[in-house]
């Protein structure tokens, strides 16, 4: 089954603490991308890689870490910096060229108790 | 003013309306748009691709782009329960930047 997986689905942090969202996918895509999700508002861009060991800041990447070591891995690392971490984030990956359509995972909602 | 507007709703229609969803727009560099399907607590599934103007149907769904408007549109023929979810429009630049920019979302219930 190709596809992207997020993994935990749900996850509690306490404040202070940081905490890492995974994100992988079996597509063969090139580009990886997070976003986050608040209620009535649209997705907003954290980070992007668009190939392995290399990425860049999206509109709202202050509190975030990321890494890519991997092709298909495209870890999340929400810090204690983040002011505001609960949210629903997402992961997508698309391919480089041809039909550049991003295919989403199927999210973690973090909630910081 | 946001880039992409979107009329988050809710919108509520009896099965089998014809539903009408809209998204305005001011940068007129984007070039490609789409729409997104999204079910409670999942992530978003694309239903519809389009580039520049112009109209594109795919079963039940039409995408429209107007650029001289910086209007798109979809329609949902003979709408049914299963299609109650949170539609997202996106759109991007061309060129080879891939990031996209979305609207915040229409809720839609389809009653049955």
């Amino acid at each position: 089954d190709g596809g992207i997986t997020q993994s935990p689905k749900y996850l509690f942090r306490k404040e202070g603490q940081n905490v890492t969202l995974s994100c992988e996918q079996n597509l063969n895509h090139d580009a990886m991308y997070w976003y986050r999700q608040d209620p009535g508002q649209g997705l907003r861009l954290i980070y992007y890689s668009q190939i392995v060991n290399d990425f860049q800041k999206g509109d709202i990447a202050e509190g975030y870490s990321v890494s890519r070591e991997k092709k298909e891995s495209f870890p999340l690392t929400v810090t204690s910096a983040q002011k505001n971490p609960t949210a629903f984030y997402l992961c997508a990956s698309s391919m480089e060229t041809g039909t550049d359509t991003q295919y989403f995972g199927p999210g973690t909602r973090l909630t910081v108790l | 003013q946001k880039e992409v507007e979107q009329d988050p709703g809710p919108l509520s229609v009896p099965e089998g309306a014809i539903v009408s969803l809209n998204c305005t727009y001011s940068n007129s560099a984007f070039q490609y748009f789409m729409w997104y399907r999204q079910y409670s607590r999942k992530g978003p599934e694309l239903l519809m691709y389009t580039y520049s103007s112009g109209n594109k149907e795919d079963g039940r769904f039409t995408a429209q782009v107007d650029k001289s408007s910086k209007y798109i549109s979809l329609f949902i023929r003979d709408s049914q329960p299963s299609d109650s979810a949170t539609y997202l429009c996106a759109m991007r630049l061309s060129g080879s930047a891939r990031q996209l920019t979305f609207g915040s979302g229409t809720q839609l219930t389809v009653l049955p």
